[in-house]
């Protein structure tokens, strides 16, 4: 059964136009990411969670914000999504300190 | 400079042959190290750990150097199942960065 469930799968969405991402857990786990991953590249971390304690990358664009209400999800939104920023969006989480990451099947988003 | 830097590759190696890959990170206060394994178009996963005594697990074995700073992946009599993108994960404070990834073609 699939630990760490992301929705949508995919989404195409219209430059300007808000778009929601989401990503739950049934590993308890405190500590949950963000990535970004374009074409050919290796995942950029944009943001995490440490339970409530919000991390954010000093590179990661005013444009995208993230929430976690509770342990088990967390969501990123993209409040004008711009045509760079078509990518998979892998969420993963961690038990944390030395445990490893474990990812969901990431959201592929495509910008027009 | 990056934070985790990985050797760019490509890789493109026979059946059989034995293959290395490097990674260097540069923040000593790193605690913990990965390799993970990544397939067109799929999320990554967990390859293995690397621990500071060495590890093996079957075909691969990682290594790390604190006092050089860099991880190693080693993969002996590869497959063309072996055929991916492999990619080091450094972690601090739960801060975990990604190298650039090696891609590694086996060819029969």
């Amino acid at each position: 059964d699939a630990m760490v469930i992301q929705n949508p799968r995919y989404q195409v969405t219209q430059f300007g136009k808000p778009v929601t991402l989401s990503c739950s857990q049934t590993l308890n786990h405190n500590v949950m990411y963000w990535y970004q991953q374009k074409s050919s590249q290796a995942p950029k971390l944009l943001f995490h969670y440490y339970d409530k304690d919000f991390n954010n990358e000093a590179d990661t664009p005013d444009n995208f914000q993230s929430r976690r209400p509770n342990t088990s999800f967390c969501f990123l939104d993209i409040r004008s999504p711009g045509l760079g920023d078509t990518a998979m969006y892998l969420c993963a989480t961690s038990s944390g300190v030395a445990g490893e990451l474990f990812f969901g099947e990431g959201s592929r988003l495509t910008v027009l | 400079r990056k934070e985790v830097e990985q050797d760019p590759g490509p890789f493109n190696v026979p059946e059989g042959a034995t293959v290395a890959f490097n990674c260097t990170y540069s923040n000593s206060a790193s605690q913990s190290f990965f390799w993970y394994r990544q397939d067109c178009r799929k999320e990554p996963k967990l390859l293995m750990s690397v621990y500071s005594s060495g590890n093996e697990d079957g075909r691969f074995t990682a290594q790390l150097n604190r006092a050089s700073q860099y991880i190693s992946l080693l993969i002996r009599d590869s497959k063309l199942s072996d055929s991916a993108t492999y990619l080091c994960v450094v972690n601090r404070f739960n801060d975990m960065r990604f190298g650039a990834g090696t891609r590694l073609t086996v060819k029969p």
